[in-house]
């Protein structure tokens, strides 16, 4: 079945760029999402790129992916204190069925 | 205003009873789903439906039933609630398009003693 990985944790100074990596297994994938969640939240839909795009650029966030090496990245410039959250990668296949990493949460230190 | 509703927010209650979590959007989208959030912030996809199909995940009891009085809602009703029950419960909706981007709910946490 699909999976979808993600690292548990990352930490970085308010001000530097925080880059959130994510694998998929699933090849069918046709478009892969990463959200927000904030503590006792929802989830927010953050940006999301379609499986034959490279790059998506929207305002602090750049989303890569490579579809060869099914890998997801998620890059926030200048992180801010109120960015910090849980993100998680989800991968959506044709039965529109969103599969989710485990979701990283991200720590920014003033 | 809220695009994706459920109610309520909070949900305690004792092993063997039977509740329901309601959901409603009014994005008038035409699929709606159920996640459950474990305690270690797992998602995982329990059902997805819109008014021509039911998708159930597999690995859900049977305990677990939506029911959808009208497009707008997609209620949850759990019956003989079990301690491994606790979790958040995310519905979720979107419409079928290019990009089926799912919105997300606030979530319901369920706590069963």
């Amino acid at each position: 079945g699909e999976d979808v990985e993600q690292s548990l944790f990352l930490s970085v100074r308010e001000g530097d760029s925080s880059v959130i990596n994510c694998t998929y297994t699933d090849s069918s994938s046709t478009y892969l999402y990463w959200y927000k969640q904030e503590p006792g939240a929802g989830l927010q839909l953050l940006t999301y790129i379609f499986s034959n795009m490279d790059m998506k650029q929207d305002q602090r966030l750049t989303v890569l992916l490579n579809k060869k090496d099914k890998h997801l990245s998620l890059r926030i410039a200048d992180t801010q204190t109120g960015d910090s959250a849980i993100y998680f990668c989800a991968e959506g296949n044709a039965g529109n069925m969103l599969t989710f990493g485990g979701g990283t949460r991200l720590m920014v230190k003033p | 205003d809220t695009a994706v509703s459920q109610t309520p927010k909070y949900l305690v209650t004792q092993m063997g009873n039977d509740k329901s979590i309601k959901c409603e959007q009014n994005l008038g989208h035409d699929t709606m789903y159920w996640y459950k959030q474990d305690s270690k912030k797992f998602l995982k996809i329990m059902f997805s439906y819109n008014n021509k199909e039911l998708i159930i995940n597999e690995t859900v009891p049977n305990r677990f039933s939506p029911k959808s009085p009208d497009k707008a809602h997609l209620n949850l009703h759990i019956n003989s609630l079990e301690l491994g029950d606790s979790a958040v419960y995310f519905c979720a909706s979107s419409q079928v398009s290019d990009t089926d981007t799912q919105y997300f709910g606030p979530g319901t946490r369920l706590t069963v003693l």
